[in-house]
């Protein structure tokens, strides 16, 4: 089993839409968790971290259930621009280090 | 100002040769890392090091050396290359490793191995 799932897509919505990723991680012990964005031939950039409390960053909202070992991407609003990958990223802990593991990341294409 | 750059930026090279791909920071950051990012865009970490101290080491195979000169640069050094080598190598850099900071990539250098 991978440490860290993602369903690949591609998600393909209309603008204006509502569109949600899940990942799940298989090391309870993960302590820390992020989601970045990938764009085409780019590097990765931090979108927003995710704390247990849930998060929201404008039309982004990030949400963590770690008895089920998940967490979860909203994105009200699709905008053109939204168009990337995104990579969910699990940081567990190893000694006094923390070892980021990413997801492959989710394709989301928003289209006019 | 760019905050982690690498350099080359595309790398083409045959196999067998040995390259070496440069990392610089001006963050002031303490931790840097390498990875790889394979054709199916999975992103998989290689090394870590924390003050020029290697701190996290994956199954990487010893044709790859990494070396920290002082904190702000890490470079990779590849030997006898192979065809599987060929992928996008980013260099990222986290203010430190203890704490689970977000991390800062560079562009990325693409290598081919023909």
């Amino acid at each position: 089993r991978k440490e860290v799932e993602q369903d690949p897509g591609p998600f393909n919505v209309p603008e204006g839409a509502t569109v949600a990723f899940n990942c799940t991680y298989s090391n309870s012990a993960s302590q820390s968790f992020f989601w970045y964005r990938q764009d085409c031939r780019k590097e990765p950039k931090l979108l927003m971290s995710v704390y247990s409390s849930g998060n929201e960053d404008g039309r982004f909202t990030a949400q963590l259930n770690r008895a089920s070992q998940y967490i979860s991407l909203l994105i009200r609003d699709s905008k053109l621009s939204d168009s990337a990958t995104y990579l969910c990223v699990v940081n567990m802990r190893s000694g006094g280090s923390y070892i980021p593991t990413f997801g492959r990341g989710t394709s989301l294409i928003v289209h006019p | 100002d760019t905050a982690v750059s690498q350099t080359p930026k595309y790398l083409v090279t045959q196999m067998g040769n040995d390259k070496s791909i440069k990392c610089e920071q001006n963050l002031g950051h303490d931790t840097m890392y390498w990875y790889k990012q394979d054709s199916k865009k999975f992103l998989k970490i290689m090394f870590s090091y924390n003050n020029k101290e290697l701190i996290i080491n994956e199954t990487v195979p010893n044709r790859f050396s990494p070396k920290s000169p002082d904190k702000a640069h890490l470079n990779l050094h590849i030997n006898s290359l192979e065809l599987g080598d060929s992928a996008v190598y980013f260099c990222a850099s986290s203010p430190e490793t203890s704490v689970a900071y977000e991390q800062y990539f560079g562009p990325g250098t693409r290598l081919t191995v023909t």
